[in-house]
């Protein structure tokens, strides 16, 4: 089973700073199954990047993902107020699909 | 619209079988498998596993084979999520979520739409 760890846990920024979020898999990740998504308090998680750096249907174009191979980055250009979530990455292999245990980005 | 709209919070005993449900309407169900989520208060997410509406093809994961069973009805376009015999330890948010697949391109378009949450809480 492949294992993803993110780093890092919590990254503390003000609005209008850049995030950069880290994904880091125990093996080689085929790119085409690497995708991002987005939790705020209470609310279902929502789907932001998939094939690692394609956007999902109306994400804004602040946030990015790149990568390859077993380190995948998630980049908010310029923090907007409701970006304050947290962050998890996904992969699928081996018939198998599996969460990083998420970045949380807060206020500073 | 696209929507997934699962059944409502549960209160249960250890030891109960609840069914949770997940309905998916405003789009075509062959397209799409259903996945199944855990969120535990306070924690991060957990693939429990994923059906195939059309022919209840599911694939399970190894930390969840035995522990739940998932199925489907396609006819009312629903997949469920089922215990035979709950624990404490499963009280958690259970979240449904879609995922492209046909053909030879699957899931590679992540779980793009989400049901809103079943919580389950187990306390005797």
């Amino acid at each position: 089973e492949i294992v993803l760890t993110q780093s890092p846990g919590t990254l503390s920024l003000s609005p209008g700073e850049r995030a950069t979020l880290s994904c880091r898999a125990s093996q080689s990740v085929s790119s085409t199954y690497l995708a991002w998504y987005q939790q705020k308090p209470g609310q279902a998680p929502r789907l932001l990047i998939y094939g690692a750096s394609s956007r999902a249907t109306g994400i804004p174009d602040r946030f990015s993902g790149s990568g390859s191979g077993t380190d995948f980055t998630l980049t908010i250009s310029r923090l907007e107020p409701e970006d304050f979530a947290v962050y998890y990455c996904q992969q699928y292999g081996n018939s198998l699909f599996t969460f990083g245990p998420g970045t949380k980005v807060d206020f500073k | 619209e696209v929507q997934l709209v699962q059944s409502g919070a549960e209160v249960k005993k250890p030891g109960e079988s609840p069914k949770i449900s997940c309905k998916g309407s405003g789009y075509s169900f062959t397209n799409y498998w259903i996945a199944w989520v855990r969120q535990m208060p306070g924690k991060g997410l957990e693939w429990m596993g994923i059906i195939y509406l059309g022919d209840s093809r599911t694939i399970y994961s190894p930390s969840f084979q035995g522990q739940v069973t998932i199925s489907a009805d396609k006819s009312i376009s629903t997949a469920y999520l089922q215990w035979s015999s709950l624990k404490a330890s499963d009280t958690a948010m259970y979240y449904c979520a879609r995922t492209y697949c046909t053909g030879t391109s699957c899931y590679t378009k992540g779980l793009d739409y989400w049901g809103q949450g079943t919580l389950v809480t187990v306390s005797s």
